[in-house]
């Protein structure tokens, strides 16, 4: 089992719908979780963190955590063809930097 | 500079050829990473520094890899008898330090691509 599982896609919506983008996490110690967007031949880059059991809202961006079903989501809301991307989940664990990413999911906005 | 430099950009070698990937974080960031990607994967974790020590080199693959940060800066990761199946793309991250580990935002290099023939 991978420590990070994410669906590999592709995820395709309609423009103005919202993309729903899930993430399982094997170890029950994970304490930190952060989705990054990785435009096609590009760096990843961080759009959205989260530590604690709930929602968090960030513009059109909402992360969602339920650590008991060890579960992250990232919705997109009004979704636009510019977000088309692959998105990473990433955790660490306690007293470590260390990142662990999954695979990605690759989201298509079509017009 | 502004942002993580990663030279090379491009790398072609042959089978069993020595390599040098180097990485310039951004001014100020104690913390230091390196990840392959693979296409289609995500990014595989391959060592961290804090400061000028490994904090954590559980991902180098095999003893072909080794990483130094010298001075705690610029960062070097050497590949040693290459093989086909260390082509990748070498990605490079840096952050601050935070006072709760595992927070801090990485940021990332545009990556070393890396083809043995």
């Amino acid at each position: 089992q991978k420590e990070v599982e994410q669906n590999s896609g592709p995820l395709s919506v309609p423009e103005g719908a919202i993309a729903s983008l899930n993430c399982t996490y094997s170890d029950r110690v994970s304490q930190s979780f952060f989705w990054y967007r990785q435009y096609s031949g590009k760096s990843p880059e961080l759009i959205m963190s989260i530590y604690s059991n709930g929602d968090k809202e960030d513009g059109r961006f909402t992360a969602q955590l339920n650590k008991a079903s060890q579960y992250v989501s990232l919705l997109i809301r009004d979704s636009q063809p510019s977000d088309s991307a692959t998105y990473l989940c990433a955790v660490s664990r306690p007293k470590t930097d260390k990142l662990i990413f999954g695979t990605g999911t690759r989201l298509q906005v079509f017009p | 500079g502004a942002g993580v430099s990663q030279t090379p950009s491009n790398k072609v070698t042959e089978k069993g050829k020595y390599v040098e990937l180097r990485c310039d974080p951004i001014s100020g960031h104690t913390a230091l990473y390196w990840y392959r990607q693979s296409l289609g994967q995500g990014p595989e974790f391959l060592i961290y520094f804090q400061g000028t020590g490994a904090a954590d080199d559980s991902g180098l693959p095999n003893d072909r890899f080794f990483a130094v940060r010298p001075e705690g800066s610029v960062s070097t990761l050497k590949i040693q008898r290459t093989e086909r199946g260390d082509s990748a793309v070498y990605l490079c991250a840096s952050s601050l330090l935070t006072a709760r580990p595992g927070t801090g935002e990485l940021f990332f290099g545009e990556g070393s691509r890396l083809t043995v023939l």
